[in-house]
């Protein structure tokens, strides 16, 4: 079965703290993409990575795609940072552009 | 500004009446997506359209209907049939049903009661 998963479920922070939100998936795939909702609702797409590492200003995503894993950092953390990053796959052997969703990690960073 | 429009923000409906969702985008994106969220759950495909007058089931697509008569517009409609509708209901679309890279809306909370 095609899986992702994300953890932490939930993760507080103080302002300024190094945070790191993981995902793991089942089998091959083709992209990855780290997505943030903010609490009105609406996703932004953060980074899509297919290898390697790519940031972005206080964000960095990596992957390991023999370990089916990637990591999502996030430097010096702000208050405005607070929002639910969700990971999400392309498995190889899914069709188009099909993506599979983690359940999200809600993130609350504390000034 | 070029994005994807959902309207309204919120919606309320009695339960047994159908309701129809808007999704509207001006990227000029072949591709479009209606997604399901629920509390502790990923999004969920329900319904996704590789181009206009096409588009295929997703995962949950019982109780729902689509239709895809322009490039830009791909309206969702809620039916009777679907047993628990209350939930945020979010669009996407892409490039084309080959990139997934996809851009969302801001979604819809719809309440049945």
């Amino acid at each position: 079965k095609n899986e992702v998963e994300q953890s932490p479920q939930n993760l507080t922070a103080q302002e300024g703290e190094f945070i790191t939100i993981n995902c793991s998936y089942s089998v091959g795939i083709s992209a990855l993409h780290w997505l943030q909702q903010h609490p009105g609702g609406g996703i932004v797409s953060l980074f899509m990575l297919s290898s390697g590492k790519k940031k972005h200003g206080r964000l960095i995503a990596t992957i390991n795609i023999q370990e089916k894993h990637s990591s999502l950092h996030i430097t010096a953390s702000h208050p405005r940072d607070s929002a639910v990053y969700i990971c999400a796959v392309r498995f190889q052997e899914t069709s188009g552009s099909r993506l599979t969703f983690g359940e999200g990690t809600q993130l609350t960073v504390n000034p | 500004d070029g994005g994807i429009t959902q309207s309204p923000k919120y919606l309320f409906r009695k339960e047994g009446q159908n309701v129809t969702l808007s999704c509207e985008q001006n990227l000029n994106h072949d591709a479009m997506y209606w997604y399901r969220q629920d509390p502790g759950q990923g999004l969920r495909l329900i319904y996704y359209s590789q181009i206009v007058n096409d588009f295929q089931k997703g995962d949950i697509a019982e109780g729902y209907s689509v239709s895809r008569e322009k490039k830009e517009s791909f309206p969702l409609t809620v039916t009777s049939a679907q047993k628990n509708p209350t939930a945020f209901y979010l669009c996407a679309s892409s490039i084309g049903f080959g990139v997934s890279e996809q851009f969302f809306g801001p979604g819809t909370r719809l309440t049945v009661l």
